[in-house]
């Protein structure tokens, strides 16, 4: 296990309803990177936060929003839920350094929008 | 724009036999990182693997390797003696590396579906 936990582990929403999604890092780390991944499809980059500051965008509308918390904790906010927005999302933590470092991941949280 | 293709949507393997998933990728970043990521029907995307550019040697993790060629520009994945454990979807991904700036963020490819067979 990677010691990232996300919660919770499955929900499901109505359209035009907002939710909000939790990621715990793994001990010791300072960023976490959030991804959207739809049924058949590999993960899609929506955004990083690092030292609660955003540190990077993918292509996501503004409705997608997060926060970084001091523990490194971090959310994820999706406004205005669309029925394409139904997908596992996934979080993952890792130490921010100059060379390359590895993202861990968490289970996922399974997201139904009806 | 960086981008990562598999070109294999699933694979079949006999058990304890030996199997290559392959992956190439399309960069303009002078340096950048390879990794190989499983994941089980359960949704959790598990690290296996990882390659930097500049690195001189392939990559070795247990029974994973990493077959790296850069002028061809793949990142091919092997897996030694399959178990059937290994049966999964396995995703190439990367990310440019920027030495003392922002991480980055991993681009993935589309997955490969592995299934070892008793």
């Amino acid at each position: 296990e990677t010691g990232v936990t996300q919660s919770p582990t499955h929900l499901i929403k109505t359209r035009g309803q907002q939710v909000t999604l939790r990621c715990s890092s793994q001990s010791g780390h300072n960023t976490v990177s959030w991804y959207q991944q739809a049924l058949g499809q590999g993960p899609q980059f929506i955004f990083q936060y690092y030292r609660e500051e955003e540190n990077g965008r993918g292509n996501f509308p503004p409705r997608f929003s997060g926060l970084q918390f001091p523990n490194y904790s971090s959310e994820l906010n999706v406004n205005a839920l669309e029925l394409d927005d139904s997908a596992l999302y996934l979080c993952a933590s890792s130490f921010k350094r100059g060379d390359a470092d590895t993202q861990y991941f968490g289970p996922g949280t399974r997201l139904t929008v009806l | 724009a960086q981008k990562i293709t598999q070109t294999q949507p699933g694979m079949f393997v006999q058990e304890k036999e030996a199997v290559t998933l392959d992956c190439t990728y399309d960069t303009s970043d002078p340096s950048y990182g390879l990794f190989w990521y499983k994941q089980p029907s359960s949704g959790e995307m598990i690290f296996l693997i990882y390659q930097g550019s500049y690195d001189q040697q392939n990559a070795t993790e247990g029974r994973y390797s990493l077959n790296f060629q850069k002028a061809r520009k793949s990142a091919n994945l092997v897996i030694s003696a399959s178990q059937l454990g290994d049966s999964a979807m396995y995703f190439c991904a990367m990310r440019g590396l920027n030495y003392g700036g922002s991480q980055g963020n991993l681009i993935f490819g589309k997955g490969t579906k592995l299934s070892v067979k008793p």
